[in-house]
């Protein structure tokens, strides 16, 4: 079955740039999304078909996509950026989550 | 704006039928694509199922057998059934939708706590 992979945790400090990676085998020739979850709270889309923001998510957040591997980088972060991220796709019709990255800004 | 409420039982004993149900404002529910995804505590995320307006289905290959959603486009919610339920259906299960994309999520309920305990 198909697998996406993240790291557990990445660690930024508040202005940096934060990278979260998501590899799948063939990744690059799908769409991948990202939500962002706050303790507590539902998921939110951040980044929908690689690199689209949706109405509404800050401009520091930005998505690409390549070979078979997604990444999701937040530009100049923020304390309330700090929650667990999910990468996703879909593939033979079958939609697939990573493991979920938890990002703690210290 | 669309909005999804989820509403069942919180607690269930092994080996029942878990029965939920999505109610949809905001949007037609005769339109788009519905979906079912859980969370087990502490863990990530599960895609279970989605059912289109027309009644067309689609489930994850680990849930198929156990899993039935379906739509009511006169009281515009959606429904989920999961059969045989262990301790490991243990979730928070929410409703999504991606519009007219089965397969993305743009809008998400709050999410309901179902507990699996004899």
């Amino acid at each position: 079955s198909y697998e996406l992979t993240q790291p557990p945790s990445v660690s930024v400090s508040p202005g940096q740039t934060a990278s979260i990676t998501c590899s799948g085998y063939r990744l690059g020739y799908d769409y991948a999304y990202w939500y962002q979850q706050k303790a507590g709270q539902s998921p939110v889309l951040v980044i929908s078909q690689d690199n689209r923001r949706p109405s509404g998510i800050p401009e520091r957040f930005s998505g690409s996509n390549s070979g078979n591997t997604a990444t999701l980088t937040i530009s100049g972060t923020r304390a309330m950026d700090e929650a667990d991220y999910y990468c996703q796709a879909w593939d033979s019709s079958t939609v697939v989550f990573g493991g979920g990255t938890k990002l703690t800004v210290l | 704006q669309v909005q999804l409420q989820e509403s069942g039982p919180g607690l269930m004993k092994p080996s029942e039928t878990l029965s939920l149900t999505c109610t949809v404002s905001g949007a037609p529910i005769s339109r788009y694509y519905w979906s079912w995804i859980r969370q087990p505590p502490g863990k990530g995320l599960e895609w279970i199922g989605y059912v289109y307006y027309s009644g067309s289905t689609n489930y994850s290959p680990s849930l198929k057998s156990r899993v039935t959603i379906s739509v009511d486009t006169s009281k515009n919610l959606f429904s989920l059934k999961l059969t045989s339920v262990t301790a490991a259906d243990t979730a928070v299960y929410y409703c999504a939708t991606g519009g007219r994309s089965g397969y993305t999520f743009d809008y998400w309920g709050q999410g309901t706590l179902v507990t699996v305990s004899s």
